[in-house]
């Protein structure tokens, strides 16, 4: 496709279920975001994956989450036992590496029951 | 990455040209003033960026201060759909690591009055 999707578009778990989030960037976009947003409040980052090098995850707010992004295109981001807290939209994004402009997907919307 | 300051809030009248602004203060010489938008709902939108001169593209015009310390983007003909959070974001660019993270503030909230 033309941009960046992610699956699933709602997730609805019960608090100390796993969930997994998909992303899929624009094709030959190195760089790979994922955000959070959770309701009424601003973006927060979460991790940033550039080619091979290592991911930065200094904005997981936890051990409870991880990502990973096979073959330098698909991402997914992993949390475990999930937490009310962790109800947010979850948007992820592309960019090149020469610092144009990033793309933001739909976002998957978590709800922690 | 520098912070950036920006109104909570403004208002325009369709079709008018709204003008919102940036202060980015402690901008070093190699990062770009970025803009993003969010329309309710929907993830960020990219729309335009810069680093000196002034940048026009099919949805806005930015301009910059020559000292750099501050921008406006220009919505030339506002719509009803240009009802938006706007983010001023700036960042370096042509680098690797974590300087290509975006940090959003609060942005302005646009809203375009019929």
């Amino acid at each position: 496709g033309a941009g960046v999707s992610q699956s699933p578009s709602n997730k609805v778990t019960e608090k100390g279920k796993d969930v997994e989030l998909r992303c899929d960037p624009i094709s030959g976009h190195t760089a790979l975001y994922w955000y959070r947003q959770s309701l009424g409040q601003g973006l927060e980052f979460l991790i940033y994956f550039q080619g091979n090098s290592a991911p930065d995850k200094s904005g997981l707010p936890s051990d409870r989450f991880s990502a990973e992004r096979t073959g330098g295109s698909v991402s997914t981001l992993t949390i475990q036992r999930t937490q009310q807290e962790d109800s947010a939209v979850y948007l992820c994004a592309s960019s090149l590496v020469s610092g144009q402009g990033s793309f933001f997907g739909p976002g998957t919307r978590l709800t922690v029951l | 990455d520098a912070k950036t300051t920006q109104p909570p809030s403004m208002d325009c009248a369709e079709g008018r040209a709204a003008n919102l602004p940036c202060n980015h203060s402690t901008i070093s010489g190699n990062e770009y003033v970025y803009w993003y938008r969010q329309i309710h709902s929907q993830g960020p939108q990219y729309i335009i960026h810069g680093l000196k001169n002034n940048e026009t593209n099919e949805m806005a015009s930015l301009i910059i201060t020559e000292d750099r310390k501050s921008s406006t983007l220009i919505l030339p003909h506002a719509t009803l759909r240009d009802t938006a959070v706007y983010y001023c974001i700036v960042r370096v660019a042509n680098s690797g690591g974590s300087n290509y993270k975006l940090t959003f503030g609060k942005g302005t909230l646009l809203t375009v009055n019929p």
